[in-house]
């Protein structure tokens, strides 16, 4: 079975302070995401990587970057962190760019900025 | 542009009762069609999907889901609620063509199931 492992389930950060979020997939998967949960608003996608090194914009990628510099691992990073990034952050994987490729989720990172 | 739209932030049911979660999409094509559950505390995890052939799909823990073009629905259903049911679920859509990273979805139903 596919694990998506994000390193922490909760992160108490202060404004200004430079932020990473981790995260690690198992599977070998070609593709990874990073998503931000917000009641009412759903998941935004915020960037995601189809390979090693590479990177694409999501539709809210204002105020953060990713690294991805391992197949298997993905970064989110906060360069200055703001109270609005205050948010349920969500990692995923998918084997690769077909549709017919289901997303596996990791149990997300409920980050506090304050 | 796709879009999603599920009807009802809240749903409440009654364990035993029908559940029925409703979803709307937007596509000027074809669309591939999902429905994602998240249980709480935990990420989102595949519930089904449609993507060709028979349009009445069904998925784990008993809920099923049909595709219906004429009215562009795939609303999510289950004959009789457990408590276990009780869940945020989440309606999404890819545009036939389109890779994985171009999934969009809705804003999430809660579902409560009453003893």
């Amino acid at each position: 079975d596919v694990k998506v492992t994000q390193s922490s389930r909760y992160l108490v950060k202060r404004t200004g302070e430079k932020v990473f979020l981790e995260c690690v997939q198992d599977m070998d998967h070609e593709n990874m995401f990073w998503y931000r949960q917000d009641p009412g608003l759903g998941l935004r996608l915020i960037y995601f990587s189809y390979d090693v090194k590479m990177k694409e914009k999501g539709d809210i990628p204002e105020g953060y970057s990713v690294s991805r510099e391992k197949k298997e691992r993905f970064s989110l990073i906060l360069e200055s962190a703001s109270t609005n990034q205050t948010s349920m952050y969500l990692c995923a994987s998918s084997r690769d760019h077909s549709y017919n490729s289901p997303l596996h989720f990791g149990n997300g990172t409920r980050l506090t900025v304050t | 542009a796709q879009s999603v739209t599920q009807l009802g932030s809240h749903v409440s049911v009654s364990e035993g009762a029908l559940v029925l979660l409703r979803c709307n999409y937007s596509s000027s094509v074809p669309p591939y069609l999902f429905w994602y559950v998240q249980y709480p505390n935990q990420g989102l995890q595949l519930l089904l999907k449609y993507t060709t052939g028979a349009t009445l799909v069904k998925g784990i823990n008993g809920f099923e889901a049909e595709f219906k073009k004429s009215e562009t629905s795939f609303h999510l259903t289950k004959p009789s609620a457990h408590m276990s049911d009780a869940a945020e679920y989440f309606c999404a859509v890819i545009i036939s063509g389109a890779g994985s990273y171009q999934l969009t979805f809705g804003k999430g139903t809660k579902l409560s199931v009453i003893p």
